[in-house]
């Protein structure tokens, strides 16, 4: 089954540092372009970041220096390091494939996860 | 940053009715805008993407138009199923931005 699953969410003090990563099965991560998309809670979506399949990455400016995303070949998994953690930044936090339709070159998030939840709060 | 301005925030349907949902780009993002419903609890799911395309398994009632700055979702005649929030997003450059969603409830 193709499906991807987050963990590593949780209660971490402001300035904190956590791990999220996003296990990928029935296709390889490193074949396709992945992203973090975030959601406060009763808020709209967020994009963060995205790992392309050539391996350049790209951020939004509300994390950039602060998060690093990454990708494990061998685990077939996607991650994001989030360091220096604001309350700001408590959200529900789904990685999603991003794929192009060769046709037309129009880009979609076709597959997501069903998030992980980071509290930032003292 | 591109900035998607969506709205109504709220709109009222009854079920069988047409609910419209417009969505504005501050430049032009040719037709590179996509479409997503969430449910509460749930992921976001693909609905339209190059502004008019459905996605693979959509129902037809899921139409969407437009290109430039200017493009509109329309379901045609609501479902039960189809009360949800739903978002436009562009893709026009890596920075993708979300519009701030539509909730479509039932009146």
């Amino acid at each position: 089954e193709v499906q991807l699953v987050e963990s590593g969410g949780g209660l971490i003090q402001p300035g904190g540092s956590l791990r999220l990563s996003c296990a990928a099965s029935g296709f390889t991560v490193s074949n396709n372009h992945m992203n973090w998309v975030r959601q406060a809670p009763g808020k709209g979506l967020e994009w963060v970041s995205v790992i392309y399949s050539g391996g350049n990455t790209y951020y939004a400016d509300s994390v950039k220096g602060r998060f690093t995303i990454s990708r494990d070949n061998s685990k077939n998994t996607l991650s994001v390091q989030m360091n220096s953690l604001r309350a700001e930044d408590t959200a529900v936090y789904y990685c999603a494939r991003e794929v192009v339709d060769v046709m037309t070159v129009d880009w979609y998030f076709d597959l997501w996860g069903r998030g992980t939840l980071v509290t930032v709060s003292s | 940053e591109i900035v998607m301005t969506q709205s109504p925030a709220t709109l009222s349907v009854s079920p069988g009715e047409r609910a419209t949902v417009s969505c504005r780009a501050s430049q032009s993002i040719s037709s590179n805008l996509a479409w997503y419903q969430q449910k509460p609890g749930q992921a976001p799911r693909l609905l339209i993407y190059g502004a008019s395309t459905r996605a693979t398994g959509i129902p037809a009632r899921f139409s969407g138009s437009g290109s430039g700055t200017e493009f509109t979702l329309t379901i045609s005649s609501l479902q039960s199923e189809d009360f949800a929030v739903y978002y436009c997003q562009q893709y026009n450059n890596w920075l993708r931005t979300f519009g701030q969603g539509t909730k479509v409830e039932i009146k």
